[in-house]
Parts: structure tokens; sequence; C-alpha cells
């Protein structure tokens, strides 16, 4: 159980698109889904807390207008990088924690690898 | 300072022996501490909860001192697989359930 799911695994885009990156939560109701990012040889980093229904809560430093967040279900967290360049290439990774449980561990989605060229 | 700092290694460790690691914490309020491991490329994976002075699972043991703020993870009888990113993680309950990462060590198993 507690499987997060990440789609695409990895992609490639021009500089000034937009990228659209989903986060599932297969098997259990996320109460809340976060999304890291990691350069290389870096740990990970968060950027946002996000709750259904809510507005994304952000990191110091990490622009809400750049990195949109849309948490739309229970299972379901988007994040969309507008306007890419290729200092946001980098491995982004989504978590979700559940109140199903007592611990407060957190279940890593596979990442999502995004190159901007 | 950094909230949760780790040398980051590499550790070079010959395939069978011992090898232990620490992590430092700067908030005195949490309370829950993980060691994730993570592959090259691959996402964090739950290697060990410490909640309270300590546990063991296996060939690993972690422990936690709360008066130096320090958590730290064993390995016994290291194997080639035991190759990997060793993340030291702290939860701040405080601020909504945050895992703040350290910066990872590294280590090698070696035949």
């Amino acid at each position: 159980g507690a499987v997060v799911s990440q789609h695409p695994s990895w992609v490639i885009c021009k500089s000034g698109t937009s990228v659209k990156i989903e986060c599932r939560s297969l098997d259990f109701q996320a109460t809340t889904m976060f999304w890291y990012r990691q350069f290389p040889k870096q740990s990970l980093m968060l950027m946002a807390t996000s709750n259904e229904g809510s507005k994304a809560t952000y990191e110091q430093g990490v622009e809400k207008d750049k990195f949109l967040i849309n948490h739309a279900s229970l299972t379901l967290s988007t994040l969309t990088v507008t306007s890419a360049h290729p200092e946001d290439s980098s491995f982004y990774i989504c978590s979700a924690d559940t109140l199903a449980t007592n611990s407060y561990e957190q279940y890593f989605g596979p990442g999502t690898r995004l190159t901007v060229t | 300072r950094k909230e949760v700092e780790q040398d980051p290694g590499p550790f070079n460790v010959p395939e069978g022996a011992t090898v232990a690691f620490n992590c430092t914490y700067s908030n005195s309020a949490s309370q829950s501490f993980f060691w994730y491991r993570q592959d090259c490329r691959k996402e964090p994976k739950l290697l060990m909860s410490v909640y309270s002075s300590g546990n063991e699972d296996g060939r690993f043991t972690a422990q936690l001192n709360r008066a130096s703020q320090y958590i730290s993870l064993l390995i016994r009888d290291s194997k080639l697989s035991d190759s990997a990113t060793y993340l030291c993680v702290v939860n701040e309950e405080a601020a909504g359930n945050k895992l703040t990462f350290g910066g990872g060590t590294r280590v090698l198993v070696k035949p």
C-alpha cells in the first residue's frame, strides 16, 4: 500500500514552454502533498506544501507564479513549471502523507526528471 | 547553520565491515526523525524511523541523542547493495509535518 505515482517520469522541453507534472496517490487519500526539487549532488529541497482544495504554501524563495500547484482532489496534485528555463532543469519529487496512519511518514513518488533546453 | 547537517562522505567501506555516521539538527523541538536511503537518480525510500532513544532493524541501528541533537546510523556486515546516499530527515511537526532533509551521506561498499 501507500503508492505514489508521478507522470511523466522524464520530460525534455524547450525554454519558454510550460510543463505539467502529475502526482497521484494510488491506494490512499492524501491529506497533504509536498513538492520537492533536487539538483545534482544536492539534497531534496521542499518547494511547497499543498492541501486539497486550498492554496499551496510555498517555501521562501520559490516563486508561486512560476511553479503553479493545483491540488484538485485527495489523490491528485499537479505542479506546472511555467516559462521554463534551463536553470529549472532538476529532479522534481512529490510526496504525500495521510491521516490514516499514526506515523509522520511521507510516501514519495518516483520523481520526474525535467530537462529544459 | 544548516537545519540538518551530515558528513557528505563518501564513506568507503569494505564488504562485511561496520560503518556509522551522524547527523545533527538545529531545532531542539523536533520530535520525529528518519533515515532515508536514496539510490542514484531515484526517489528516497524510508529506511528507518527514529522516534525515541533509537531502534534496530536487522543490520541497521539508529540512535537518537536529544541532549546533543544528533542521530546516528550504524550499518553492520555491510553488503554491496548498501551502497547509496543516506539522508537524515527531521520532521517539523509545528510547521505542518514538514520534512527537512540533510545533504546526505554517501556510502560506497566495496568487495
